[in-house]
C-alpha cells in the first residue's frame, strides 16, 4: 500500500523559508505513470494547489506562488520536497504532499502537516 | 486559469436526502475533473474522477456527470458518514485548481 508522509518544521517565522519532504513508501517515485504535488489548505478555507514535479525534474508551479516556490525530487530517497521563501501569515496552512496521476485525479495522499507562520 | 466555482457553498440535509452539488468550469474542460470528500482533520479522498468515474471502493450512493463547462456530484441516498466538505478540480490544464467547495451539514 502506497504511503506518503510530510516531514518538517511546524512553525516558520515571518520572512524565513518553509522547508518540507514527503517520503513515499510502499512504491518508487520514479514510477512513470505519476506526479508527485504539493496542495495547502488554509485553516477554515479551500485547497490551493501549489506545484507538481515528475521524477525527470520537470515542474510546474500555481503562478501566484511561483516566485517563492520550489519543487525539487531526490529518488535516491524516494522523497520530494517543498521549499517556500519569503513566508507570511498567509501561508499558515496544512500542507499535503500527494500522488497525481496525470490529467486525472490525486489518488494517494499524505496525512498533512500544519505550518504555522508567526514570530 | 481556469475557475471552478462550485455551489451550493453550503448545504443543510437530512439522512436519506438526495444531494446534487455543481461545479461550473470558467472555460471547457472537456471531463478532465475530480471530486473528493474531506472530513475534518482529514486529508482529501478521491470520490471520481474522469467526471463519472467512481474510484474503486467508494459507494454506488455517489454518482458524478458532466463534461465540458458544467458538472454534478450526485449523492443518491445520504448517508451518516457522507456530511463533510466536498470539492471538484480540474486537471486539464496548469494550474490546476479546486473549487471553493461545498459543506454538507445534517438538518
Amino acid at each position: 500500500q502506497l504511503q506518503l508522509q510530510e516531514s518538517g518544521p511546524g512553525l516558520v517565522k515571518p520572512s524565513e523559508t518553509l522547508s518540507l519532504t514527503c517520503t513515499v513508501s510502499g512504491g518508487s517515485i520514479r514510477s512513470s505513470s505519476y506526479y508527485w504535488g504539493w496542495i495547502r489548505q488554509p485553516p477554515g478555507k479551500g485547497l490551493e494547489w501549489i506545484a507538481t514535479i515528475y521524477h525527470s525534474g520537470s515542474t510546474y508551479y500555481n503562478p501566484s506562488l511561483k516566485s517563492r516556490v520550489t519543487i525539487s525530487v531526490d529518488t535516491s530517497k524516494n522523497q520530494f520536497s517543498l521549499k517556500l521563501n519569503s513566508v507570511t501569515a498567509a501561508d499558515t496552512a496544512v500542507y499535503y504532499c500527494a500522488r497525481l496521476i496525470s490529467g486525472s485525479y490525486y489518488d494517494y495522499w499524505g496525512q498533512g502537516t500544519l505550518v504555522t507562520v508567526s514570530s | 486559469d481556469i475557475q471552478l466555482t462550485q455551489s451550493p457553498s453550503f448545504l443543510s440535509a437530512s439522512v436519506g436526502d438526495r444531494v446534487t452539488i455543481t461545479c461550473r468550469a470558467s472555460q471547457g474542460i472537456n471531463s478532465y475533473l475530480a471530486w473528493y470528500q474531506q472530513k475534518p482533520g482529514k486529508a482529501p479522498k478521491l470520490l471520481v474522477y474522469a467526471a463519472s468515474t467512481l474510484q474503486s471502493g467508494v459507494p454506488s450512493t455517489f454518482s458524478g456527470s458532466g463534461s465540458g463547462t458544467e458538472f454534478t456530484l450526485t449523492i443518491s441516498s445520504l448517508q451518516p458518514e457522507d456530511f463533510a466538505a466536498y470539492y471538484c478540480q480540474q486537471l486539464y490544464s496548469y494550474p490546476l485548481t479546486f473549487g471553493g467547495g461545498t459543506k454538507v451539514e445534517i438538518k
